[in-house]
């Protein structure tokens, strides 16, 4: 079974600054998907990013980027120049890429999240 | 376009009453899912379904039910409520065929309250 792990309970930043959120996982599959997710307080899960296995390259979406380690299993996001409205709850997530063997399905695997907070 | 709807929003409920959430969704997508989460804590898969009238077991399924009789519907059943099922409860979405994935679609979630 593959799990995430999110070490960083709570991070903070200044606005305009950049911030690092940290996540490792373990799995024993090659091909794979990585999401962040963004919970504001709506409780809304909202997509933030999402890197497939197969691909070298990092993902970007403005100002969200991953640093993608395939041998380390690690999946960090980077924010540059936060925003107030960066402020929320951040979770990690794992999808297996295949319906291997109808064990996925193409569940979500979800690390425990790290809040972050944004100082003005 | 609506996405995936979740009824109720909040619900206080009593020690043994039993409840269902309703989860709709109007993207044609297949696969259908229900987590629950706790407190500071990620979100853990209760249900699954791949297709109207195949459901299966996630992780956390005890004191749990669901049907799937549709491709747009598929409710959460709780029996016999207990504190242990205090949670936010979100119902997601998202349609596969073969090994590509199109992203997953969450509703908004409802708070459960048992007392």
């Amino acid at each position: 079974a593959q799990t995430v792990t999110q070490s960083q309970p709570e991070m903070s930043v200044q606005e305009a600054e950049t911030v690092t959120l940290s996540c490792t996982y373990d799995t024993s599959e090659s091909d794979y998907y990585l999401f962040w997710y963004k919970q504001p307080p709506s409780r809304q899960m909202i997509l933030v990013i999402r890197q497939e296995a197969y691909k070298q390259q990092n993902a970007t979406e403005n100002r969200f980027s991953v640093n993608f380690q395939k041998a380390a299993k690690s999946f960090s996001l980077k924010i540059s120049d936060s925003q107030l409205g960066d402020a929320a709850m951040y979770f990690c997530a794992y999808r297996s890429y295949a319906n291997a063997g109808g064990t996925s399905y193409g569940k979500l695997t979800f690390g425990q999240g790290t809040i972050l907070t944004v100082h003005p | 376009n609506a996405g995936v709807t979740q009824t109720p929003k909040f619900r206080i409920l009593k020690i043994g009453q039993s409840m269902t959430l309703q989860c709709t969704q109007d993207m044609n997508h297949n696969y259908m899912y229900w987590y629950r989460q706790d407190p500071g804590m990620g979100l853990k898969l209760i249900y699954y379904s791949v297709g109207a009238g195949i459901t299966d077991k996630g992780e956390v399924p005890n004191g749990y039910n669901v049907s799937r009789s549709t491709t747009e519907d598929f409710p959460l059943r709780l029996e016999l409520a207990a504190p242990s099922q205090t949670s936010v409860y979100f119902c997601a979405s998202s349609y596969q065929t073969g090994v590509a994935n199109y992203g997953y679609t969450f509703g908004s979630g409802t708070r459960l309250t048992v007392v």
